[in-house]
C-alpha cells in the first residue's frame, strides 16, 4: 500500500542531544514538508521540499535541518538548538507544491512523531 | 501575511443536533482544504474545495466555499460520537499549494 511511514512513533530527547525524525514516502510525491503541532494549535510549518536536493525554510526553522537525499526520504533533525521541542510532529507530502502541476493539491500525512525532553 | 481562523474552537454537541463550524481567511485563495484528526492519529483529508460556490458532502458533513467573503463551512448533521474528532481548514496561498491551517475545531458529540 502506499502510504507515508514515520519513526519512531515515541522519541525522548535529553538536553542539549540532536535527534533525527524519520520520514519515508512510496507515493511517488515531488514536495515533502515537515509540520509541527502543539495542543490546541493548527500545524506550523517548518521546511518542505519541492524535489531532491532542494529544500526551503517554512515559518518556523529555527532550530530544525533537513535533508532530501532521495526522493522518498525527508529527515528532520531536531537540534539543541530548539529549546522548546515536545511537540507532536507530521510529515506530509503532495504531488507537487504547484497548483499547476497539480490541480487537486491534498497532501498525505504520516502517523506523527511524539517528541518530548528528558 | 494569510491568516485562517476557525470558529468556534471547541464544540461539544449533543447526538442528533446539527451544527456548523466556520473557517475565514484573509488572502485571496480560490480552493481550501478540510481535514480531520482523531486524537493522538494523523491528519485525512475530508474535502478538497477548488471554486467558489463548491460544495462537497460525505455522510453527515457538508462543506463549502465561497470565496468572494473568504468563508467556508463544515455543516455537521445530526452528529454521532464517531464524528468527535478535531477538525482542521487549511488554506493555500499564492500559486502554490503550501497550505496555511487554522487552529482546529475540537469536536465531542455526546449521547
Amino acid at each position: 500500500d502506499g502510504g507515508i511511514t514515520q519513526s519512531p512513533k515515541y522519541l525522548f530527547r535529553k538536553e542539549g542531544q540532536n535527534v533525527t525524525l524519520s520520514c519515508e514516502q512510496n507515493l511517488n510525491h515531488d514536495a515533502m514538508y515537515w509540520y509541527r503541532q502543539d495542543p490546541g494549535q493548527g500545524l506550523r510549518l517548518i521546511y518542505y521540499s519541492q524535489i531532491v536536493n532542494d529544500f526551503q525554510k517554512g515559518d518556523i526553522a529555527e532550530g530544525y535541518s533537513v535533508s532530501r537525499e532521495k526522493k522518498e526520504s525527508f529527515p528532520l533533525t531536531v537540534t539543541s538548538a530548539q529549546k522548546n521541542p515536545t511537540a507532536f510532529y507530521l510529515c506530509a507530502s503532495s504531488i507537487s507544491i504547484w497548483q499547476r502541476s497539480d490541480p487537486r493539491g491534498k497532501l498525505f500525512f504520516g502517523s506523527g512523531t511524539q517528541l518530548s525532553v528528558l | 501575511e494569510l491568516k485562517v481562523e476557525q470558529n468556534p474552537l471547541f464544540l461539544s454537541m449533543q447526538e442528533g443536533k446539527n451544527y456548523t463550524i466556520y473557517c475565514n481567511y484573509s488572502t485571496t485563495s480560490d480552493r481550501l482544504y478540510w481535514y480531520r484528526q482523531d486524537p493522538g492519529k494523523s491528519l485525512e483529508s475530508l474535502f478538497v474545495l477548488l471554486s467558489n460556490g463548491a460544495v462537497k458532502q460525505e455522510g453527515r458533513l457538508m462543506a463549502s466555499l465561497d470565496t468572494k467573503a473568504r468563508l467556508s463551512t463544515l455543516h455537521i448533521t445530526a452528529a454521532v460520537h464517531d464524528l468527535s474528532a478535531t477538525y482542521f481548514c487549511a488554506v493555500p496561498s499564492g500559486g502554490s499549494y503550501i497550505p496555511t491551517f487554522g487552529r482546529g475545531t475540537s469536536l465531542i458529540v455526546h449521547p
